[in-house]
């Protein structure tokens, strides 16, 4: 069954301490997105890569980074972990971007910073 | 940047009732507006969108109006069954694409 896979689904990492977020696509998609959602709150977008060329949201922190080494896989880098970085991470993807090709989302993570 | 909300936040309904939740979107240029349902434990996926150049879409049970001037779109559920009980997320975004601005969702709750 073709899916959009997140690992681990909860995530425990101490305040600081880096912690990367994995992400998979057996869809074949170009796109994948990163969403922050924080409780009770809209999914955030943070960014998202159109095949290997990244876009960043202008209020993305530096904190957050991500990598693309092929198209099947999407990593989040949280360089320092801070508590206000808890939340549930969801990634997406999109056959092409547009508006006809709707969102897929994997279950997400949730990470905790202790 | 598009700023989208959504009213009210907690909906309960009897089994077989409507149910009608309301978003709204600051940018004007907004052209695309999905909603997304997310179950308890599930990942969202989208159930119906609509695009600028329309005021009213239907699938089924659920029906999605917009009103580019006053800068709303609602989603319609009729008949409502246990099965819709979730949260319902709206999202705006301009150029047609899929960068998205979702609003904070509705807890919807079908008392059966």
């Amino acid at each position: 069954d073709a899916m959009v896979i997140q690992n681990p689904r909860y995530q425990v990492t101490q305040f600081g301490k880096p912690v990367t977020l994995s992400c998979s696509q057996t869809l074949n998609h170009n796109v994948m997105y990163w969403y922050q959602q924080k409780s009770s709150q809209a999914p955030k977008l943070l960014f998202h890569y159109y095949d290997k060329d990244f876009n960043n949201e202008a209020d993305t922190p530096d904190n957050f980074q991500s990598r693309r080494p092929n198209t099947s896989f999407c990593f989040l880098d949280i360089r320092s972990p801070g508590l206000g970085d808890a939340a549930m991470y969801l990634c997406a993807t999109s056959r092409d971007g547009g508006s006809k090709s709707p969102l897929h989302f994997g279950n997400g993570t949730r990470l905790t910073v202790t | 940047g598009e700023n989208v909300e959504q009213h009210p936040s907690t909906l309960s309904v009897q089994e077989g009732d409507s149910a009608v939740i309301k978003c709204t979107y600051s940018d004007s240029a907004s052209n695309y507006f999905p909603w997304y349902k997310q179950e308890l434990g599930k990942r969202p996926q989208l159930i119906i969108d609509i695009r600028s150049n329309v005021g009213e879409k239907k699938d089924q049970r659920i029906a999605v109006t917009l009103n580019k001037t006053a800068k709303h779109f609602s989603l319609h559920i009729t008949e409502t069954q246990p099965e819709d009980s979730a949260v319902y997320f709206c999202a705006a975004s301009r150029d047609g694409n899929n960068r998205l601005a979702f609003g904070k969702g509705n807890q919807v709750v079908v008392i059966p």
